[in-house]
């Protein structure tokens, strides 16, 4: 079954303890982002990765690093948990996408983490 | 950058009456994709219906159909007999290139 699989789904930490969350896809997907959401504002996008060892910071990608040493692999890595930082995440992933239009653009998601930092 | 407006936090509708979401985006770009995702309580993102912008002619799903106004960057999605189950967190999303936006979300109601 093609998904995208995210490890843990709920978290509960302290602030200060650095968290690895994973996220994975057998899709064969080029394209890997991860997305926090928020009450009143949406999916913004936290970092994304157009292929192994190429990744690019989105709208907010402060307080958070990622990897892309493999290509089904996309962990999002909190080093000093904040606060501020609770929220709901989705790692999602699609085939890399063209302008020109023609090719399937649809991003497959994980089923969420749910953090909460104390 | 782009942006993506949903402008009605809230919808309610009658079960097996039609309802119409709005969304709106700015873009200076000519080729994009245009998506609606339903996010039911279960947090799970759910792709509804997509809309490839060099497309005149407005996607269809069963009950779901867009109305596409390119020149007036406006982006609704109707839902015709609406269903329990319809009831969700609906998103409009924006994708060019690898930039993806999402508007702020509208909570559908349904009701019996």
């Amino acid at each position: 079954e093609a998904q995208v699989t995210q490890n843990p789904r709920y978290l509960i930490t302290v602030t200060g303890k650095k968290l690895t969350v994973t996220c994975s896809q057998n899709m064969n997907h080029e394209y890997m982002s991860w997305y926090r959401q928020d009450p009143g504002l949406g999916l913004r996008q936290i970092y994304y990765s157009m292929n192994v060892e190429v990744t690019d910071k989105g709208d907010v990608p402060e307080g958070y690093k990622v990897s892309r040493k493999e290509k089904r692999n996309f962990p999002l890595i909190l080093e000093s948990p904040s606060p501020n930082q609770t929220s709901l995440y989705f790692c999602a992933s699609s085939q890399l996408a063209l302008s020109t239009g023609g090719l399937y653009n649809e991003q497959f998601f994980g089923p969420g983490t749910r953090l909460t930092v104390l | 950058a782009q942006t993506v407006t949903q402008s009605q936090p809230e919808m309610s509708v009658q079960e097996a009456e039609t309802v119409t979401l709005s969304c709106t985006y700015d873009t200076s770009e000519s080729d994009y994709y245009l998506f609606w995702y339903k996010q039911p309580p279960s947090r799970q993102m759910i792709l509804v219906i997509r809309q490839e912008a060099y497309k005149q002619q407005n996607a269809t799903e069963n009950r779901f159909s867009v109305n596409f106004q390119k020149a007036a960057k406006s982006f609704s999605l109707k839902i015709s007999d609406s269903q329990l189950g319809d009831a969700a967190m609906y998103f409009c999303a924006y994708r060019w290139n690898n930039d993806m936006r999402f508007g702020a979300g509208t909570r559908l109601t349904v009701k019996p």
